[in-house]
């Protein structure tokens, strides 16, 4: 059974990056078959696509955050991770990584999210 | 890109059917629309996929019987019948544009079902 989860700092500074990793277990981040994405939600509110990383490094973002997102992936450690950087209280959200496929498209498996608040 | 329109909210009795709605806008008829579920506190679930022919592929892992969906013209429709309390949920629907280095996801803003 696969498995996602989400860690990282919970609260960030205003103006600072948030940086969050995602660890994959029960199979491998390096199968051809799967795209990597994260997704947030703030409270209330519905999903948010942020961006995908492929095995090879190949990403896409959401336009709306492209500037300032970054997506990387570490086989080594079977994790890919966010940054995002200049936050603001707009970026308060709780944040989901989650695998899609690459011929179906839709996120099969999904990680518990964790909450991030950025606050001074 | 296409927008995905969706009800905030829903409400259906215990045993009885609902039918929630995701509207593509102008132009996007053609396209396919993912719906996941979302109980409380917890992260979303592949509900099934559906395009103007009814559902694409398989339904996620654990989804009953009672969970089907239509396509028709830029409405995406998901119906529950036989509602039971642990249907309580958000569900969102999420497409997929573009390709390659153009390609974008985008979601609905989710539609808040309530079980009386």
């Amino acid at each position: 059974q696969v498995q996602l989860q989400e860690s990282g700092p919970g609260l960030v500074k205003p103006s600072q990056t948030l940086s969050l990793t995602c660890t994959v277990s029960g199979g491998s981040i390096s199968s051809g078959s799967y795209y990597w994405s994260w997704i947030r939600q703030p409270a209330g509110k519905g999903l948010e696509w942020i961006g995908r990383i492929y095995t090879s490094g190949s990403t896409n973002y959401n336009p709306s955050l492209k500037s300032r997102v970054t997506i990387s992936v570490d086989t080594s450690k079977n994790q890919f991770s966010l940054k995002l950087s200049s936050v603001t209280a707009a970026d308060t959200a709780v944040y989901y990584c989650a695998r899609g496929g690459f011929w179906s498209g839709y996120f099969d498996y999904w990680g518990q999210g964790t909450l991030v608040t950025v606050s001074s | 890109q296409p927008v995905l329109t969706q009800p905030p909210s829903a409400s259906a009795s215990l045993g009885a059917s609902v039918t929630l709605t995701c509207t593509l806008s102008s132009g996007y008829s053609n396209y396919k629309v993912d719906w996941y579920q979302q109980r409380p506190g917890k992260g979303p679930r592949f509900v099934m996929r559906v395009g103007t022919g009814g559902i694409v592929g398989s339904k996620g892992d654990g989804i009953p019987d009672r969970f089907s969906v239509l396509g028709s013209g830029l409405n995406r429709y998901l119906t529950i019948k036989n509602i039971q309390e642990e249907d309580e949920s958000d569900y969102h629907c999420g497409a997929d544009h573009g390709s390659g280095s153009n390609f974008v996801k985008v979601f609905g803003g989710g539609t808040k079902l309530t079980v009386l």
